[in-house]
């Protein structure tokens, strides 16, 4: 069966200091593979999605990147973080194509201070 | 483009009682839809999917939602509430044409369910 771990689950950063965050996929290959943040326990805002290694679309203009180094690990990063960066950043992954849901990880919970 | 929405921020409802949340979408071809549940500080859970035929759809924990084309809309339904159904409830949407866009859902903002005892 399919799983998806993110890391760390909670993170406090100071203002200008940089971020890493990992999501890894096991028991499936070439997965389309998602961010996304969440602000306020309410909707979800997409940040970047990927459909292969080194492939990667922006959704938003932002403070963020995000990275696909192997097929089944997606890193977002930022080198300089923002108080508006604070967020609960959820990373997820389907199968190929439209009419497949999304699985997600369990969230990392990022408190810029 | 594609857009969802869930014109509920909270819908409250007795334990034991049937319950509905609503979304309505839109696309500019035929839809696929989605509903997920999150718990709180938790991922999304999906719960079911509309891709083709029924438009009855049973899903996870007693769940189903049906799909109205002329009305454009899929609401989320259960014959009989549960406490532990509380949670935040997302419907989303995918143009069917959506091949181009790695199959990018839409999302609503999300309708908050509390079931009281």
């Amino acid at each position: 069966s399919q799983t998806i771990h993110q890391w760390p689950a909670t993170l406090v950063q100071p203002v200008g200091s940089p971020l890493s965050l990992e999501c890894t996929v096991e028991g499936t290959s070439n997965p389309n593979l998602y961010w996304y943040r969440q602000a306020a326990g309410r909707g979800l805002q997409l940040l970047f999605y990927s459909v292969g290694i080194g492939q990667i679309s922006s959704e938003v203009p932002q403070n963020l990147s995000a990275s696909r180094p192997q097929d089944r690990q997606f890193i977002l990063s930022s080198k300089k973080l923002l108080l508006s960066d604070s967020g609960f950043y959820l990373c997820a992954w389907s199968m190929d194509w439209s009419r497949y849901e999304q699985y997600f990880g369990p969230g990392t919970r990022l408190t810029v201070t | 483009a594609q857009s969802v929405a869930q014109p509920e921020d909270q819908v409250n409802v007795a334990e034991g009682n049937p319950l509905t949340v609503k979304c309505t979408y839109s696309v500019s071809g035929n839809p696929y839809l989605f509903w997920y549940v999150q718990y709180p500080n938790r991922g999304l859970q999906f719960l079911l999917k509309y891709i083709t035929g029924d438009n009855l759809v049973k899903g996870s924990y007693g769940f189903e939602a049906e799909f109205n084309k002329s009305q454009t809309s899929f609401h989320l339904k259960k014959p009989s509430a549960l406490v532990s159904d509380s949670a935040l409830y997302f419907c989303a949407v995918r143009d069917i044409k959506a091949r181009t866009n790695a199959g990018k859902s839409t999302f609503g903002d999300g309708t908050t369910l509390t079931v009281k005892p």
